[in-house]
């Protein structure tokens, strides 16, 4: 079955330092992956999504990730960290044997110290 | 483009009372919906997803229901709340087919049980 593991529920980073969040999947299958944000007190929103094509992904806000199948990884990265990226993040792996869910991270809050 | 509407955005209840919380979809025809709950401090945990009018999977027993009368209409409800329902429900949308997978969500709806 699949599954998404986050390293990390807190991750603190100085404002304009580097943004790394670690996400490793396991699947038996290519997946499709998946970076949702979520803001205090609302919905989670995509910020980007792997589906096969291209290996280095980028979505909203300066984020990107890379899959790396060898490593079953996908992490999500931004090069300079902005104060209004505290945010609670979430992987997110699809679900081979439905095609109807996704299957998500316990996820990991982003803390940005001034 | 496709916008997704839950309400309440804010619900405080007595333990015992029943609960009825909707969600609707707008800009898309037979979408996959599903809602979700998240505790203080604990990840997203699907409740229940549906594919089409009147189908409705169940993730987790428990004491809530769920009904989808029309289309792009999904309802949540429970007879009797407990302490343990408090939490932030959050309802998404997919597209049908399994095409794309990623979900969409709506704002969210807290609720305390009291």
């Amino acid at each position: 079955a699949q599954s998404v593991t986050q390293l990390g529920s807190h991750v603190s980073v100085s404002e304009g330092a580097l943004v790394l969040l670690r996400c490793n999947y396991s699947s038996s299958v290519p997946p499709y992956l998946f970076w949702y944000v979520q803001y205090p007190n609302q919905g989670l929103q995509l910020l980007l999504k792997y589906t096969s094509a291209a290996t280095l992904v980028k979505g909203i806000n300066g984020f990107e990730a890379e899959f790396k199948k060898s490593e079953t990884s996908f992490h999500l990265t931004k090069p300079s960290a902005h104060m209004s990226d505290a945010a609670e993040y979430f992987c997110a792996v699809s679900d081979m044997n439905r095609d109807d869910k996704i299957i998500f991270g316990k996820g990991t809050r982003l803390h940005i110290l001034p | 483009s496709q916008t997704i509407h839950q309400w309440p955005a804010t619900l405080v209840q007595p333990v015992g009372s029943p609960l009825s919380l909707e969600c609707t979809v707008e800009g898309t025809s037979n979408p996959n919906l599903y809602w979700y709950r998240q505790a203080a401090g604990r990840g997203l945990q699907l409740l229940f997803y549906s594919v089409g009018i009147g189908q409705i999977s169940s993730e987790v027993p428990q004491n809530l229901s769920a009904s989808r009368p029309q289309d792009r209409q999904f309802i949540l409800s429970s007879k009797k709340l407990l302490l343990s329902d408090s939490g932030f429900y959050l309802c998404a949308w997919s597209a049908p087919g399994g095409l794309t997978y990623e979900q969409y969500f709506g704002p969210g709806t807290r609720l305390t049980v009291t």
